[in-house]
């Protein structure tokens, strides 16, 4: 009963170096996003997708990129890491809500980025 | 522009105390509004979810409430015990593909 899974848990990068967070989900859902928490700041939505090929930008979308190319995978890449970026990255995940399903969203357990 | 605000940002009670988490929200054309709790260093682990036509929802010692018209939800937690101490977060969702508002949270500890 995997859930939300990502990868890695925890990465430092130097500044201008790029990276991707990997995200899965098992669980079918059309729904996924990609959400940093920061001290104060809250969660700020960044990118999200509603299925396979569809993607549009959140709250704060700069810096990152995203595509999705299959239900179950939405990778977050950062292009050219700045000590901004330093943030708990989230992806969760949800049925599109309509009809029994309550688009209640699920989230996998965090990726720790520090960029120096 | 919707805005979600939690009410008090930290909370400290002893064992056994009956509490109420408050959430407010400015645009109350939501689609649903989910309560998280977030225990440190982990993820978002989800509670409660109400429908914009539901009233509340009930989980073993957890109650939600929801008024759209006062832009209100209240999230009650019964004979309070030590691990419920985390932060406890609510997020309205704006439409069927929309995405979730999160307030500030409220930091939750419960005394022994």
């Amino acid at each position: 009963n995997a859930g939300v899974t990502q990868t890695p848990k925890f990465q430092v990068l130097k500044t201008g170096q790029s990276m991707t967070l990997q995200c899965a989900q098992d669980m079918n859902h059309e729904y996924m996003s990609w959400y940093r928490q920061d001290p104060g700041m809250g969660l700020r939505l960044i990118h999200y997708s509603v299925g396979a090929g569809i993607t549009d930008q959140g709250e704060v979308p700069n810096g990152y990129n995203v595509s999705r190319s299959t239900t179950e995978d939405f990778p977050l890449r950062l292009l050219s890491a700045a000590p901004s970026q330093t943030s708990v990255y989230f992806c969760a995940s949800s049925w599109v809500a309509s009809g029994v399903n309550t688009g209640e969203l699920f989230f996998g357990e965090g990726s720790r980025l520090t960029v120096l | 522009k919707q805005e979600v605000t939690q009410i008090p940002a930290a909370l400290s009670v002893p064992e056994g105390e009956n509490l109420v988490l408050n959430c407010s929200f400015t645009d109350s054309a939501i689609y649903n509004l989910q309560w998280f709790r977030q225990d440190p260093g982990k993820g978002l682990t989800s509670l409660l979810l109400i429908q914009s036509s539901q009233r509340e929802q009930t989980s073993g010692r957890l109650n939600a409430s929801l008024d759209k018209s006062s832009g209100r939800s209240t999230l009650y937690i019964a004979a309070s015990q030590p691990g419920d101490s985390a932060t406890y977060l609510c997020a309205v969702r704006t439409g069927n593909t929309g995405k979730l508002i999160f307030g500030q949270g409220t930091t939750l500890q419960v005394k022994p």
